[in-house]
């Protein structure tokens, strides 16, 4: 499925610059995840949202700044970035079922170069 | 805690062969669920496939199929009769469950080349 979509597909920011990634899915579901892939490390989960409501902050920086104003769209606010937080930004969402199978969806992800 | 590993930085394979991607898992949980996800160049994580900690049948999707030892804890991806278009970052991961939402922890991905 390709029900996740994100922007910008690429970003080139200053240290002192503020932006944004978007996040939208069209898949109906309740839950969204932020990760981060760096070259040379597995993927690592920033934030969870269930419902709108954060439920997970897998101890990131305060630059980075999470928000979902529903449970189909979900921002990343960045600001003073560091040129070590370069790297694919991932998005996912899920279905919330309790169910043995929860698939997480991903977005194509946005390359964030910081000089 | 759980742990995934993926033993092979990269492997090479010639085109219409089959392929075994290895991943093995650590964890204590009884109830747990395994995922292989697709990763091309554009960066999209694409979902293959899954198995279930209770599952008694080896999974399958197409040409992929998951080879499921639960003893060994092990959860190895076989593709079938590869293609060029095969060729890309697999990752295996498992699941675990923090206050009703699902988290997924990753392995560091296989790169495959599948070759004409």
């Amino acid at each position: 499925e390709t029900g996740v979509t994100q922007t910008p597909r690429h970003l080139v920011m200053g240290m002192t610059n503020k932006k944004s990634l978007k996040c939208e899915q069209h898949l109906g579901h309740n839950a969204m995840y932020w990760y981060k892939q760096s070259a040379k490390k597995p993927l690592e989960l920033m934030f969870v949202y269930n419902f709108k409501e954060q439920t997970e902050n897998n101890s990131v920086p305060s630059r980075f700044s999470p928000e979902c104003p529903n449970s189909s769209h979900l921002f990343l606010h960045l600001h003073t970035l560091q040129p070590e937080d370069s790297a694919l930004y991932l998005c996912a969402s899920s279905q919330l079922s309790g169910g043995a199978q929860e698939t997480q969806y991903f977005g194509p992800g946005t390359r964030l170069l910081v000089l | 805690a759980q742990k995934i590993t993926q033993t092979q930085p990269g492997m090479f394979v010639q085109e219409k062969e089959a392929v075994t991607l290895d991943c093995t898992y650590d964890t204590s949980d009884p109830s747990y669920g395994l995922f292989w996800y697709k990763q091309p160049s554009s960066g999209e994580m694409i979902f293959l496939i899954y198995q279930g900690s209770y599952d008694q049948q080896n999974a399958t999707e197409g040409r992929y199929s998951l080879n499921f030892q639960k003893a060994r804890k092990s959860a190895n991806l076989v593709i079938s009769a590869s293609q060029l278009g095969d060729s890309a970052m697999y990752f295996c991961a498992m699941r675990e469950v923090i206050q009703g939402a699902q988290k997924l922890v990753f392995g560091q991905g296989t790169r495959l080349t599948i070759n004409p």
